[in-house]
């Protein structure tokens, strides 16, 4: 099946810091990924959509300089958090729907990465 | 987006059926209804989804209302891995990003 690959798994940065997280659709094409935080307790909420080739799409409240979205290519995103502060703490997971299955493209289902927990000290 | 209804908590004893009621009475008529579980701290997995015929597969069966404002998601015999959350997320369309509600949080006993 469709594999998305999240890596780091973890980590752990100093406040001022910046840190990148890379999302990889492992065995399938992307044009489109997904970023998504999470805070403890609560449901997953989506910061932007990375488009392959071309600006990422921030949803509201989310500040796009400080959450810097490249997506270089069709298998790879990354989430870059630029001066963390400790409010930044979450769970980060993307996502990743196939490219193709044109019939069925805004349909067919997403796969997700196992997140990446970011501690900000 | 379609606004979803699904109970906070429900609980069931292993090896036993579980039915996993949702409600999206504002869904559009090209939402397919989309079913997620996340179990603790790992990314959502894809359950299934479907538009208005029941569908099976390998982990579970979805049954859809005729008028598509409700969806059932159904577990055969849950196991203990089925401990999770479950979303139910009505998306499709134009609209093809999904938006996670609360989900019902899914208790297995042994």
């Amino acid at each position: 099946g469709a594999v998305v690959s999240q890596h780091p798994s973890w980590v752990i940065c100093k406040s001022g810091t910046s840190v990148k997280i890379e999302c990889r659709s492992l065995d399938f094409q992307a044009t489109t990924m997904f970023w998504y935080r999470q805070f403890p307790k609560q449901s997953l909420m989506l910061m932007a959509t990375s488009n392959e080739g071309s600006k990422a799409t921030y949803e509201q409240g989310v500040e796009k300089d400080k959450f810097l979205i490249n997506h270089a290519s069709l298998t790879l995103s990354t989430l870059t958090v630029t001066s963390a502060h400790p409010e930044d703490s979450s769970f980060y997971i993307c996502s990743a729907r196939e490219l193709g299955r044109a019939a069925l493209r805004y349909n067919s289902p997403l796969h997700f990465g196992n997140g990446t927990r970011l501690t900000v000290t | 987006d379609a606004k979803t209804t699904q109970p906070n908590s429900m609980e069931s004893n292993e090896e036993e059926p579980v039915h996993l009621p949702c409600n999206h009475s504002t869904i559009s008529g090209t939402d397919y209804i989309h079913w997620y579980r996340q179990l603790p701290s790992q990314g959502p997995e894809y359950v299934i989804h479907g538009l208005t015929s029941n569908v099976n597969n390998r982990m579970a069966s979805l049954a859809i209302a005729e008028d598509r404002k409700s969806s059932t998601l159904i577990l055969h015999r849950a196991t203990l891995r089925d401990a999770a959350v479950y979303y139910c997320i009505p998306s499709g369309g134009s609209n093809y990003k999904l938006t996670f509600g609360k989900g019902t949080l899914l208790t297995v006993n042994p």
